[in-house]
């Protein structure tokens, strides 16, 4: 069975700190996908990101980075320099052989001005 | 291509009435997704169907939900003698299974509230 676990229930920063969302994942397969998205006060589910099993390169989009490890079953996610607009509940995933999507519990980022 | 598009938005509705939700996936899209979101939580998938044919469905499904994609395009889930626990957010997804399978395109949701 597939499980993600995002530990962090409610993070708090103010403006401009540098901030790691946390995301451990559990899955038996070898063939994966690994997401997260972005679900902002208004409702949608907006994707950042997705990595496949085999590729453990970390990736960096302007404030954005990421970091996947194997060996630790981890994915975290980083903002950098954060923003108020970065305030929203963020979602870590995981998908095997394009099945469904498993959702971790999310993780609420408030930024403070 | 408009996205994925769901109706209605919002419902209100009362214990013990039948609900309908309507999905409209991406053109050609042959996968299509059906997720429940509560308070505080994450989405949990329900079930799915390739083309017109339901694949899986979860436990959480309960025989009181009933999902279809008649022609393989649009979906509707219906909710029969809906309970206040059902109150949600229903979330439906839809991707191309010859090309990325894994990539999910969400639409905006249906939020229900069974009072």
């Amino acid at each position: 069975a597939q499980k993600v676990t995002q530990a962090q229930t409610e993070i708090s920063v103010v403006e401009k700190e540098d901030v790691t969302l946390d995301c451990v994942y559990e899955t038996r397969d070898t063939t994966y996908y690994l997401f997260w998205y972005k679900q902002p006060p208004s409702g949608e589910l907006v994707f950042l990101i997705r990595r496949n099993s085999f590729d453990e390169q970390n990736e960096i989009s302007g404030r954005y980075s990421w970091n996947f490890q194997k060996s630790t079953s981890s994915f975290n996610f980083t903002i950098t320099a954060s923003q108020v607009v970065d305030s929203a509940v963020y979602f870590c995933a995981l998908s095997v052989l394009g099945d469904k999507i498993i959702f971790g519990k999310g993780t609420r980022l408030h930024i403070l001005p | 291509d408009t996205g994925v598009s769901q109706d209605p938005r919002h419902k209100i509705t009362k214990r013990g009435q039948n609900v309908t939700f309507r999905c409209d996936p991406i053109s050609e899209h042959n996968r299509l997704y059906w997720y429940r979101q509560t308070l505080g939580q994450g989405p949990e998938f329900l079930t799915y169907f390739q083309n017109e044919a339901q694949l899986e469905k979860s436990r959480l499904l309960s025989d009181r939900f009933s999902a279809e994609r008649p022609k393989g395009s649009f979906s509707t889930l219906e909710i029969q003698r809906t309970e206040q626990g059902d109150s949600a957010m229903y979330l439906c997804a839809s991707s191309l299974v010859e090309q990325r399978p894994y990539e999910q395109y969400f639409g905006p949701g249906t939020r229900l509230t069974v009072t």
